[in-house]
């Protein structure tokens, strides 16, 4: 089954703990992102990766990290999270030319 | 002001109605429009999407575009209580993959 699955899908942290959010997904999909849920908000893209070892940064990049070693996986990281980190995350996965984006499940993150 | 604006909501109607849900934007960039709709607890699901202006249509779904008055409307036909969702609309220019998303309008059809 072609999908995106992130882990872990809930998680309480507190402020400082180093985390990380994995993303993979199996449809051989050149570009993936991470953006984050906030009511009134909307989705913002944070992080962004045209192809592996290629990343740049989104709209909200403060406080976050990326890598793509692999093309199927891409790894969200809060170094040193805060209580402003607290949101709902979604990865997607495109290939390059399609308007369909595939989301992940989303991992919804507290930082106490 | 935002690049997307769309009406939260919640919009609530009776099984059987149409709905009408829109978006206006201000980037005379944008080219492509599309809209996701995301249920509780799931990821956004591609719905429709439009190239330019003009209208598509896919069953009881219809996409319009009107590039002109920078607006973007999905209506739903005869809505089901499955249609409860949050709709997002999304728009992006040509080439590079960026998507700027609105807020999302949440859907509540009663049976």
């Amino acid at each position: 089954e072609a999908q995106v699955t992130q882990n872990p899908r809930y998680l309480i942290t507190v402020t400082g703990k180093k985390l990380t959010v994995t993303c993979s997904q199996n449809m051989n999909h050149e570009y993936m992102s991470w953006y984050r849920q906030d009511p009134g908000l909307g989705l913002r893209q944070i992080y962004y990766s045209m192809n592996v070892e290629v990343t740049d940064k989104g709209d909200v990049p403060e406080g976050y990290k990326v890598s793509r070693k692999e093309k199927r996986n891409f790894p969200l990281i809060l170094e040193s999270p805060s209580p402003n980190q607290t949101s709902l995350y979604f990865c997607a996965s495109t290939n390059r030319g399609h308007n369909e984006q595939f989301f992940g499940p989303g991992t919804r993150l507290t930082v106490l | 002001q935002k690049e997307v604006e769309q009406d939260p909501g919640p919009l609530s109607v009776p099984e059987g109605a149409i709905v009408s849900l829109n978006c206006t934007y201000s980037n005379s960039a944008f080219q492509y429009f599309m809209w996701y709709r995301q249920y509780s607890r799931k990821g956004p699901e591609l719905l429709m999407y439009t190239y330019s202006s003009g209208n598509k249509e896919d069953g009881r779904f219809t996409a319009q575009v009107d590039k002109s008055s920078k607006y973007i409307s999905l209506f739903i036909r005869d809505s089901q209580p499955s249609d409860s969702a949050t709709y997002l609309c999304a728009m992006r220019g040509t080439g590079f993959q960026k998507l700027v998303f609105g807020t999302g309008t949440r859907l509540l059809v009663s049976p």
